[in-house]
């Protein structure tokens, strides 16, 4: 699978969006990119998923490059409540080797007031 | 409700002793996965599922077993071989390939 790079941490003003950003430069042609956030001691959470396109969902948007070598999560209007640790990874999408999912150490997103 | 369960979520055992942590779904998802959280980590693949009767080793596997005998249930053990056992567990589970997976609430697993 793919490795992602993320920044260890990143602050953002309530009300403002949160721009995430996710370094996958070894992405091949059948691998999705998947955003899952954390809150502390809780199990992740789904949050948007893409291949190709740029996606958009209640909770976020997904711009992948054109390139698909890095792509941003974009919180529109950030709540303190949105404050978590944002995993951003790579899998693929078919064939035998579907099933592995793996995380990186993610990224810190502090929403301050 | 559909959902993916972890139980208990919070487990005490002696050190040397072996111990099986739950993870039932009733989602109908074909691949499960077993996760290693330590604190202030990311989480860390310690077996996985995608089909009945078979699994495949994640990343830190040794030290722990698992089975995949029904299609609904991935019971993760944590043996003695395990050096460092103390640790949140966290299960999840998905459809297929394209899909996203959904976690449990976690086992948090201490070990005295």
């Amino acid at each position: 699978d793919a490795k992602t790079t993320q920044p260890p941490s990143m602050d953002c003003a309530e009300g403002r969006a949160a721009n995430l950003p996710c370094n996958h430069s070894t992405i091949s042609g059948n691998e999705y990119v998947y955003w899952y956030r954390q809150i502390h001691s809780q199990g992740p959470q789904y949050i948007i998923h893409g291949l190709k396109n740029n996606e958009t969902n209640e909770m976020a948007s997904l711009i992948i490059t054109e390139d698909r070598k890095s792509s941003t999560l974009i919180l529109p209007h950030a709540t303190l409540r949105d404050t978590a640790v944002y995993y951003c990874i790579v899998a693929n999408a078919g064939g035998t080797s579907y099933g592995k999912l793996t995380f990186g150490q993610g990224t810190i997103l502090t929403v301050h007031p | 409700d559909g959902g993916i369960t972890q139980s208990p979520k919070y487990l005490f055992r002696k050190e040397g002793q072996n111990v099986t942590l739950s993870c039932e779904q009733n989602l109908n998802h074909d691949a499960m996965y077993w996760y290693r959280q330590d604190p202030g980590q990311g989480l860390r693949l310690i077996y996985y599922s995608q089909i009945v009767n078979d699994f495949q080793k994640g990343d830190i596997a040794e030290g722990y077993s698992v089975s995949r005998e029904k299609k609904e249930s991935f019971p993760l053990t944590v043996t003695s071989a395990q050096k460092n056992p103390t640790a949140f567990y966290l299960c999840a589970s998905r459809y297929s390939g394209g899909t996203e997976a959904f976690f449990g609430q976690g086992t948090r697993l201490t070990v005295v």
